[in-house]
């Protein structure tokens, strides 16, 4: 079946520490994307990665699509990093965008 | 516009009520998409259209939820006899093209009393 799944499903990290979030995901996923939800709601787009390695500030995304697999790295973390990290897929022939379940970060001062 | 925006940003409506939600995507995007999240979960899909036409409306709870796009622009959700379990965040989102990266408006959030 279709399927996106995340882990961990909760990570707390004191400021300052690097982490990585991991996003399974089966055949029929495609165009993998991150999304951080923040505290107020907002939903930011992060990386649209269907594959390959793409860096932002502190963070950055691979996507290895034989393997079906992508990974969120987030350096030097800080305390406006905290929220819900998704990632989503594009579901085969459907064309809809599937969500794991989030990753729940909180970053400690 | 700059961003997918979303109206009513709050709506709070009596049980038994019709509500509808408007959706105003990035200009010149293809797909629209609408979602629904509870609190502390992951958005769950309800329809998707491309252009004007509605491709997907296998995550529409029930035949109380429609929605429509007859321009292939600015797209309505409207939930017909709203029950308290329908209260939530709606979500709408839209991509340049197919499967492309989708962004997200702020959201509808729905309260049923």
């Amino acid at each position: 079946g279709i399927q996106v799944e995340q882990s961990p499903p909760d990570l707390i990290l004191q400021e300052g520490a690097n982490s990585t979030l991991r996003c399974n995901f089966s055949d029929s996923v495609n165009n993998l994307q991150w999304f951080h939800q923040n505290p107020w709601g907002q939903l930011i787009n992060l990386f649209y990665i269907p594959s390959g390695t793409k860096q932002n500030g502190r963070l950055s995304a691979t996507t290895v699509a034989t393997e079906r697999y992508s990974l969120l790295y987030i350096s030097s973390s800080q305390t406006t990093d905290s929220g819900v990290y998704f990632c989503a897929g594009y579901g085969g022939s459907q064309g809809n965008l599937i969500f794991g379940k989030g990753t729940k970060l909180s970053v400690k001062p | 516009g700059a961003g997918v925006s979303q109206s009513p940003r709050y709506k709070v409506t009596k049980r038994g009520q019709d509500v509808a939600l408007r959706c105003d995507p990035i200009s010149g995007h293809v797909s629209l998409y609408w979602y629904r999240q509870a609190l502390g979960q992951g958005p769950e899909f309800l329809t998707y259209f491309n252009y004007e036409a509605q491709q997907d409306k296998s995550g529409l709870p029930n035949d109380r939820f429609s929605a429509e796009r007859p321009e292939g622009s600015i797209s309505t959700l409207t939930i017909q006899r709203t029950e308290q379990r329908d209260s939530a965040m709606y979500r709408c989102a839209s991509s340049l093209a197919i499967t492309g990266e989708l962004f997200f408006g702020e959201g509808s959030r729905l309260t049923v009393l």
